[in-house]
C-alpha cells in the first residue's frame, strides 16, 4: 500500500520569499500525485497533479511541482509567496487512480 | 458548473445519537468519496461510491456507513455517535476518466459530538 510523508508540519516564510514544501511517497506501482490546498474553514482545492508526461507540473496561483521518480518525491514550489498563500497544503497519491492517500499536511504561514 | 455541495455545514449531536450527512457531487461526476479530517489523525479515507456501489472502504468501524443514489448524490450515516467522531467530514466527487481521478472537494460538514 502506498504512503505519503510530508516532513515539515509547519513552514514559516516571509512574504515575497520562495518556498518549497516537501512530499515523499512510497508505492510499489506507478502512481498519480496531487497537491491540494485547504484555506481555513474550507474544503480542499486542487493545486496541481501529475499523471504522466513532463515531470514539471504547473498549477494554479503560481505553484509548480516536480516529480522525481528516483527519489520518490513530488515537492511543491513557489518563487514568491503572498500573504494569501497562508493555508494548509496536502500531498496525495493514488495508485492507478484508486485508493487516494493523503499526507499529514504542511501548514504554510506567510509573514509580512 | 456548480461545485460539490454538502449539507448541513455544521451539526451538534450528543453521544449515542445518529447523524446523516449529505453530499451532492458536481454534475456528471459518478464517484463520491468521503473523508474524515481531525487535528490528530489528519485526512482519513472513509469510503468511495461509484454508480451506487461501494468501490473502496477505509478502516473505520461499521457505525460508519454510506450510500449513493441513482443521481450520484451520496449520504453518509454515523450511528451511536462517540466523542471521537467530532470532525470535519469532507465529500469529494470525481469524473472517472481512466487517467487519474482528480477529486473535487466540498466545503465539509463540521460535526461536534457532546
Amino acid at each position: 500500500a502506498q504512503s505519503v510523508t510530508q516532513l515539515d508540519s509547519q513552514v514559516p516564510v516571509f512574504e515575497e520569499a520562495p518556498v518549497e514544501l516537501r512530499c515523499n511517497y512510497s508505492s510499489s506501482v506507478s502512481v498519480y500525485l496531487f497537491w491540494y490546498v485547504q484555506y481555513p474553514n474550507q474544503g480542499l482545492q486542487l493545486l496541481l497533479k501529475y499523471l504522466s508526461g513532463s515531470t514539471l507540473v504547473k498549477g494554479i496561483n503560481g505553484f509548480e511541482a516536480e516529480f522525481n521518480k528516483s527519489q520518490t518525491s513530488f515537492h511543491l514550489r513557489k518563487p514568491s509567496v503572498h500573504i494569501s498563500d497562508t493555508a494548509e497544503y496536502f500531498c496525495a497519491v493514488s495508485e492507478y487512480g484508486q485508493n487516494f492517500v493523503f499526507g499529514p499536511g504542511t501548514r504554510l504561514s506567510v509573514l509580512p | 458548473k456548480a461545485g460539490v455541495t454538502q449539507t448541513p455545514r455544521y451539526l451538534i449531536k450528543t453521544r449515542g445519537q445518529q447523524v446523516t450527512l449529505s453530499c451532492s457531487p458536481i454534475s456528471g461526476h459518478r464517484s463520491v468519496s468521503w473523508y474524515q479530517q481531525t487535528p490528530g489523525q489528519g485526512l482519513q479515507f472513509l469510503f468511495e461510491y461509484f454508480s451506487e456501489t461501494q468501490r473502496n472502504k477505509g478502516n473505520f468501524p461499521g457505525r460508519f456507513s454510506g450510500r449513493q443514489f441513482s443521481n450520484s448524490r451520496s449520504e453518509m450515516n454515523v450511528s451511536t455517535l462517540e466523542l471521537g467522531d467530532s470532525a470535519l467530514y469532507l465529500c469529494a466527487s470525481s469524473l472517472v476518466d481512466g487517467r487519474g481521478e482528480t477529486q473535487y472537494f466540498g466545503p465539509g460538514t463540521r460535526l461536534l459530538v457532546l
